[in-house]
């Protein structure tokens, strides 16, 4: 159980172009969801934190307006990459809280972004 | 300032010894450690974690120490074997919220 479904999982888009990734908790609900990035050979590096209901949180350095988050319901949070450019190329992935008596936290299986 | 290290980027271990790879922290209010196993172009999964009121925690081949007043912990991996070679994360979670820091990673190799 706990399980936490990305999507896409690759996807090439055109620079100026906006890119959607939906991240899906299937067997439970998700209240705070996370998203990360990861350049070749880095350490994932926290983006944001997205509630259920309410604006997500951004790390320092994170651009609120190019990287839309929207925590919409309880099982689903999407990150728009808006006007994405070449050096938004990246492998970015989500992550939830497990349900209360849990605290370990699942991730998604990432999504491979290039802008050319 | 990375509050989490990993300082060794790789480890190669021979199939059947021990692995142990090791994590440094900054940050004395982490509270919550965990580390992550992760392929290319896949996202992390949970291996083991560890609290700060305890010292170490065992779970099959994998056991995790935790050192607080070095602020360090390691995972031991005892027998390697060759379907553990992969890219392996510490993580730390602070007493105030719930988001993760991750280290840097540190790519194990089991030779057969």
């Amino acid at each position: 159980g706990a399980v936490v479904s990305q999507h896409p999982s690759w996807v090439i888009c055109k620079s100026g172009t906006s890119v959607k990734i939906e991240c899906r908790s299937l067997d439970f609900q998700a209240t705070t969801m996370f998203w990360y990035r990861q350049f070749p050979k880095q350490s994932l590096m926290l983006m944001a934190t997205s509630n259920e209901g309410s604006k997500a949180t951004y790390e320092q350095g994170v651009e609120k307006d190019k990287f839309l988050i929207n925590h919409a319901s309880l099982t689903l949070s999407t990150l728009t990459v808006t006007s994405a450019h070449p050096e938004d190329s990246s492998f970015y992935i989500c992550s939830a809280t497990l349900p209360t008596g849990r605290k370990d936290y699942t991730f998604g299986s990432g999504t491979r972004l290039t802008v050319v | 300032d990375q509050q989490v290290k990993q300082n060794s980027p790789s480890l190669s271990v021979q199939e059947g010894r021990i692995s142990i790879l090791n994590c440094d922290y900054t940050n004395s209010m982490f509270d919550y450690f965990l580390w992550y196993k992760k392929y290319p172009a896949e996202g992390p999964t949970f291996l083991i974690s560890i609290s700060s009121i305890k010292d170490k925690n065992e779970d099959g081949r994998f056991t995790v120490f935790l050192n607080k007043s070095a602020k360090h912990l390691s995972l031991h991996i005892v027998p390697s074997q060759p379907g553990d070679s992969a890219v392996y994360f510490c993580a730390a979670r602070g007493n105030a919220g719930n988001m993760l820091t991750f280290g840097g990673g540190t790519r194990l190799m089991v030779k057969p």
